[in-house]
């Protein structure tokens, strides 16, 4: 399976402020998502990240507060916009190396709290 | 609409015990089903999936899943726990074939009591 990492694995931002969360594999992998894990909860998609066009979004989640980058077929990166409190989650990204019935893996997450 | 359901918020076994974690789903077309594992302040990790075959699925760490057509479940098995089991147990399925987007019940924590 893929090695995938996480940037930062962790980090307190203050209310108002942007972070942006990068998501590397060390091999090319053709589908990338980016999930939402608040606390004590389950797993919801926010967006399909697309290599060299915009992101699809789930429906709630929006560009302007998620926009989302994918450059090549190895990298993403996922920004929390004026961000709030309730932007506290662990943040997931995870890949599919082939087709879309393979395994998705996913990476450690980072975790974010918003003071 | 596609969805999972793990019945059970909490499972609680004594070690060596079998142990069943519950799921079932809701989908329109075939199933395609999945098992992970969250260990505390770490990513998921993948434990087994059915996509077609056989009936009983069998992954890591000794984990086993029965796919049940009829009762449209997928439950989690194993023929005898650890204490290092413990653990927060995701359900999911793929919401669309075109897609490949997952849809996760809302999770399982797994107390393996030695």
């Amino acid at each position: 399976s893929a090695v995938i990492s996480q940037k930062p694995s962790r980090d307190i931002c203050q209310r108002g402020t942007s972070l942006t969360i990068q998501c590397q594999v060390d091999s090319q992998v053709t589908m990338m998502f980016w999930y939402r894990q608040q606390p004590g909860q389950s797993l919801t998609l926010i967006a399909t990240a697309n290599q060299g066009s915009e992101a699809t979004y789930e429906s709630g989640f929006v560009i302007d507060k998620f926009p989302i980058s994918r450059p090549n077929l190895t990298f993403s990166t996922l920004t929390v916009s004026n961000m709030s409190p309730e932007d506290s989650s662990i943040y997931l990204c995870s890949v599919v190396s082939t087709g879309v019935l393979e395994t998705q893996y996913f990476g450690p997450g980072t975790r974010l709290l918003v003071l | 609409a596609q969805s999972v359901a793990q019945p059970e918020d909490q499972v609680n076994v004594a070690e060596g015990n079998p142990l069943t974690v519950k799921c079932t789903y809701s989908v329109s077309g075939n199933p395609y089903l999945f098992w992970y594992v969250q260990y505390p302040n770490r990513g998921l990790q993948f434990l087994l999936k059915y996509i077609t075959g056989d009936n009983l699925v069998k992954g890591s760490y000794g984990f086993e899943a029965e796919f049940n057509k009829s009762q449209t479940s997928f439950h989690l098995k194993k023929p005898s726990a650890l204490v290092s089991d413990s653990a927060l147990y995701f359900c999911a399925v793929i919401g669309s074939s075109n897609t490949g987007k997952l849809i996760f019940g809302q999770g399982t924590t797994l107390q393996v009591k030695p």
